[in-house]
């Protein structure tokens, strides 16, 4: 992805939490999506963050701070479902212009 | 259950040959998107279309590939001549302009060109 970084792989325990960072460009910013894409399936709406803070959506939340051009994701008391690619994207332009990064791939173990 | 239909779900074909990409969103949304994804470079957006206008086609080759939205409920992707570095998934999505949350992908078309 365009100046979108974001960890290739991760590995985490049933039940546990983790966080998966993000950092991007910053200039002719809008928001920042997340996006969980299983294998062999289509990439589904997580979180959009527009404003600086966390947000909290269930067992997922996500933060943002413009200034720092960082996001991360955590997710709570991972499940085996959980094992997935989150894909970090920035909104930028004058329309709906979205820029994936690569994606992160979680695998989760029992 | 509204969503974002794509056909077809797999093509094979051979280098040279032209690929037509299907697409149709959900019904009443006003924009459309086309991204191809690959492992190396992850989701990359092709095509941006706004009440079927073209607004944004700056990340397609242009010699090669070009995108139309015959209608409201159509939007195709076509390839030609196809070449083995055009292997991997596209996407179409859909949305509202004025609701950038909502944006629903379809199930993709993987091609492979040998």
């Amino acid at each position: 992805g365009q100046n979108i970084d974001q960890p290739t792989e991760m590995t985490a325990t049933e039940g546990a939490i983790v966080q998966i960072n993000c950092t991007y460009q910053t200039s002719g910013f809008n928001g920042l999506f997340w996006y969980q894409q299983h294998a062999g399936e289509a990439p589904t709406f997580l979180s959009y963050n527009v404003l600086d803070g966390l947000e909290e959506k269930g067992r997922f939340s996500s933060f943002l701070s413009r200034s720092k051009g960082y996001s991360y994701l955590l997710l709570k008391e991972l499940q085996m479902k959980d094992s997935a690619s989150y894909l970090c994207a920035r909104n930028s332009g004058g329309y709906q212009k979205v820029t994936f990064g690569t994606g992160t791939k979680l695998q989760v173990i029992p | 259950d509204a969503r974002v239909t794509q056909t077809p779900r797999h093509k094979v074909t051979e280098m040279g040959q032209e690929v037509t990409m299907r697409c149709q969103p959900i019904l009443g949304h006003n924009t459309v998107f086309w991204y191809r994804q690959t492992m190396m470079q992850g989701l990359e957006l092709l095509a941006y279309f706004r009440n079927r206008a073209p607004l944004d086609d700056s990340g397609m080759p242009k010699d090669r590939f070009s995108a139309e939205m015959p209608d409201a409920t159509l939007a195709t992707l076509k390839i030609q001549p196809s070449e083995p570095r055009d292997s991997a998934v596209y996407f179409c999505a859909s949305g509202l302009v004025d609701r950038v949350t909502e944006a629903f992908f379809g199930q993709g078309t993987r091609l492979t060109v040998v």
